[in-house]
């Protein structure tokens, strides 16, 4: 079975400061990883996600996450945090094989970003 | 495209009571799914479908029911609604069209309280 810890429920950084979000997976074969990032009241937008293609991958907002296969990790990074970046984040996967599984994603628990001005 | 939309956006409810949260894709996706959002826990599936007739069940189903008649639709209800349920309820959807990571599309969500 998926599963996707996300290293710290709560993380502040001052504005310009770098961004890290954590997230390992846990999976027999490297599965499909994304990172959605959620406004206050609103639902989920992707910011990127991880197709196999490379292991560096850019999202929008000047976010990027690089995946680490050795590390089974898929963490979330941003050089410099704006006030507009204060959110909640879920990575999330999907496993890379088909049937049912295109239906279903397994997601961690979230992680707050606090932006202090 | 109008995407995912959900309806309503809030509703309150009172133990006991059944009620329809609705979802609807004008993207023609073959894959739809339900989420309940809750504090500390992530989004964890509830129902889902891989096509029109074809549901089963996430990793948290119980008191939960879903149909899908058309490619468009697919209402969660709620059989009699417990304060266990209280949560946000998020429908999703997905496609092989949009690629091979089948990258799922999310509505705004329903937020319903059980009193």
């Amino acid at each position: 079975a998926q599963s996707v810890t996300q290293l710290g429920s709560h993380v502040s950084v001052s504005e310009g400061a770098l961004v890290l979000l954590r997230c390992n997976y846990s999976s027999s074969v490297p599965p499909y990883l994304f990172w959605y990032v959620q406004y206050p009241n609103q639902g989920l937008q992707l910011l990127l996600k991880y197709t196999s293609a490379a292991t560096l991958v850019k999202g929008i907002n000047g976010f990027e996450a690089e995946f680490k296969k050795s590390e089974t990790s898929f963490h979330l990074t941003k050089p410099s945090a704006h006030m507009s970046d204060a959110a909640e984040y879920f990575c999330a996967v999907r496993p890379p094989v088909g049937g049912t599984s295109y239906g279903k994603l397994t997601f961690g628990q979230g992680t707050i970003l606090t932006v202090h001005p | 495209n109008a995407g995912v939309t959900q309806t309503p956006k809030f509703q309150v409810l009172k133990t006991g009571q059944s009620m329809t949260l609705q979802c609807a894709q004008d993207m023609n996706h073959e894959y739809m799914s339900w989420y309940r959002q809750d504090p500390g826990m992530g989004l964890r599936l509830i129902h889902y479908s891989v096509g029109a007739g074809i549901t089963d069940q996430g990793e948290v189903p119980n008191g939960y029911n879903v149909s899908r008649s058309t490619t468009e639709d697919f209402p969660l209800r709620l059989l009699s609604a417990a304060p266990s349920q209280t949560s946000v309820y998020f429908c999703a959807s997905s496609s092989r069209a949009t690629g091979a990571s089948y990258e799922q599309f999310f509505g705004p969500g329903t937020r319903l309280t059980v009193l």
